[in-house]
């Protein structure tokens, strides 16, 4: 079975800083890589996905992440936060053909200061 | 557009205590989930359905019971409430095909507490 891991359940960052969430992940066969963003009170949001191709992602709000196969990491950044980006982020993995079953990692929380 | 609705927002119930949480879509999404999600431990899946009369279980499908009538509609039956169930819920729902991963969209939540 495949298990996902965040490194930092909590990072607190300033306004204009860069930010970086760690996530591995372990599987025995290819997965499908996915980042979810949790603004307070509200469901889980899409950021971006990795299914195949070119392993830097981009996605919304600025976002991107790299795919690393041989270390097997999912990492989200942002060269520069704003106070709207403070937020829940999860990483979470799916097999291949197995349809839309995501299996999610704890969270990070991101804290961006003034 | 709607897109996924949850309700009740917020629910207590007394141990043993049976109810119903309701979640309805209005893309035509044959995907629908149920998640819940509990501090630290992300999302774990509890059931799933890929279309009308069609339902499977996820990692905790343990004291939850589905049902899927209508394409719209994914109601999770807690048949006697324990404390451990007490957590956030979320419905999901997506386009579904076997071999690709489509995005899900997320209702807002229900936050349940039994005590």
């Amino acid at each position: 079975a495949q298990s996902v891991t965040q490194l930092d359940s909590q990072v607190p960052v300033f306004e204009e800083a860069p930010v970086e969430l760690r996530c591995n992940y372990s599987s025995s066969v290819s997965v499908y890589l996915f980042w979810y963003v949790q603004y307070p009170n509200q469901g889980l949001q899409l950021l971006l996905k990795y299914l195949s191709g070119s392993t830097l992602v981009k996605g919304i709000n600025g976002f991107e992440a790299e795919f690393n196969k041989s270390q097997t990491s999912f990492h989200l950044r942002k060269p520069s936060v704003h106070i709207s980006d403070t937020a829940e982020y999860f990483c979470a993995v799916s097999l291949k053909a197995a349809g839309n079953k995501l299996t999610f990692g704890g969270g990070t929380r991101v804290l961006v200061k003034p | 557009n709607a897109g996924v609705t949850q309700t009740p927002k917020f629910q207590v119930l007394k141990t043993g205590q049976s109810m119903t949480l309701q979640c309805a879509q209005d893309m035509n999404h044959e995907y629908m989930s149920w998640y819940r999600q509990d501090p630290g431990m992300g999302l774990r899946l509890i059931h799933y359905s890929v279309g009308a009369g069609i339902t499977d279980q996820g990692e905790v499908p343990n004291g939850y019971n589905v049902s899927r009538s209508t394409t719209e509609d994914f109601p999770l039956r807690l048949l006697s409430a324990a404390p451990s169930q007490t957590s956030v819920y979320f419905c999901a729902s997506s386009y579904y095909r076997d071999t690709v991963n489509e995005k899900l969209f997320f209702g807002s939540g229900t936050q349940l507490s039994v005590l």
